[in-house]
Parts: structure tokens; sequence; C-alpha cells
């Protein structure tokens, strides 16, 4: 039980492009979902956090326009990287709140932006 | 704040050998203590947790015990395998942070056969 995933679990696309990431908790359901990204040999670092039906809660530093997040059911959060640049390169992990506060992680996405 | 320092990897051990890696941590109240495996191309698994002093969690041959009296949660294995190869994340819960996990560096473990 509580399995997330994620697709695409790779993408490339072209610089100036947008692209999304879907998180889907599948066998149970999530008011909250968070999302990650990792850099190479890093940590994670907290994007977001994703409340259903409401506007997501942005860390310090990371651009609301930029990174879009939808929470618009309670088994689904997308991740929309706008306009992407290289440096938007990285890989990027959800995660969905399930019974006791313990968040499951996706197998995460890799994004490179060329 | 709370956080979370990891010893600095890399680890690199011989197959059947002890593994320790050391997590210390900082925090106002009475934190849930976790280690996350992540292994190559994949998202985080959690390997154990512990909820409050001297608890010890274990999963998979792996423990770690609670500590408070010296703000520690150190992951151990007796005998580690060339599957155990990942990277090995130490966090921490605060009661007041509701979900929010702080994650330490990542400690990056390769066993060779």
């Amino acid at each position: 039980g509580a399995v997330v995933s994620q697709h695409p679990s790779w993408v490339i696309c072209k610089s100036g492009t947008s692209v999304k990431i879907e998180c889907r908790s599948l066998d149970f359901q999530a008011t909250t979902m968070f999302w990650y990204r990792q850099f190479p040999k890093q940590s994670l670092m907290l994007m977001a956090t994703s409340n259903e039906g409401s506007k997501a809660t942005y860390e310090q530093g990371v651009e609301k326009d930029k990174f879009l997040i939808n929470h618009a059911s309670l088994t689904l959060s997308t991740l929309t990287v706008t306009s992407a640049h290289p440096e938007d390169s990285s890989f990027y992990i959800c995660s969905a709140l399930g019974w006791g506060y313990e968040q499951y992680f996706g197998p995460g996405t890799r994004l490179t932006v060329t | 704040g709370n956080s979370v320092t990891q010893m600095e990897g890399p680890v690199t051990l011989s197959e059947e050998a002890f593994l320790t890696i050391n997590c210390t941590y900082t925090a106002t109240g009475y934190p849930s203590l976790f280690w996350y495996v992540q292994y190559p191309g994949e998202g985080l698994q959690l390997l154990l947790k512990a909820t409050k002093a001297d608890d010890k969690g274990s999963n998979k041959g792996f423990e770690a015990t609670y500590r408070k009296e010296t703000t520690s949660f150190h992951l151990e294995k007796g005998s580690v395998q060339v599957s155990d190869s990942a990277v090995y994340f130490c966090a921490l819960r605060e009661e007041t942070s509701g979900s929010r996990l702080t994650f330490g560096e990542g400690t990056q473990l390769t066993v060779n056969p």
C-alpha cells in the first residue's frame, strides 16, 4: 500500500518550452503533496507544499510563476516547469502525505533541458 | 531552526563489513527521526524510523537508536551486501512543523564484492 507514481520518469525538452510532471497517489487519498528538487550528489530541496483545492505554498526562493503547481484532486498533483532553461535540469521528486503524517515518495522525474 | 547533519561520504566498504553512518540533529522539540534510502535513479524509500527517545528502528538488517542525550540517530548494519549500495538520508520531523521533513545531506554508500 501507499504507492506514489510519477510521470514521466524522464523527459527531455527544448529551452523555452514547458513540461508537466504528474504525481499520483495510487491507493490512498492525499490532501497534501510535496515537490522536491534534487541536484546531483545533493540532498532534497523542498520546493512547495501542494494542498488539494487550494494554492500551493512555495518555499523561499522558488519562483511561483516558473514552477506551477496544481492539486486538483485527492490523488493527483502536477508540477509544470514553464519556459524551461538548462539550469532547470534536475531530478524532481514528489511525495504524498499518507496515514500517520508519513510522506510516501514517488520514483522521481529526470528533466533535461537542452 | 531544525537541522540534520550526516557524516560526509562517500563510504566504501567490502561485502560483509560493518556499517555505521552517523547522524546528529538539532531541534527545538521532540522530533521523529527517519532514515531513507535512495537507490540509483529512484525516489526515496523509508528504511526505518523512531518516534521517541530510546526507540530503536530496524528494517532489513539496519538499525538506528534514537539517542536524545546525544541528539543522534546513527545507522548501523552488521554485514552489508552489494545490494545495499545507495544514498542514505537521515531526516527529522518536528511535531510543530506538521508533516515537513528536514533532510541531512545524504551519504553515498558503495559496497564492493
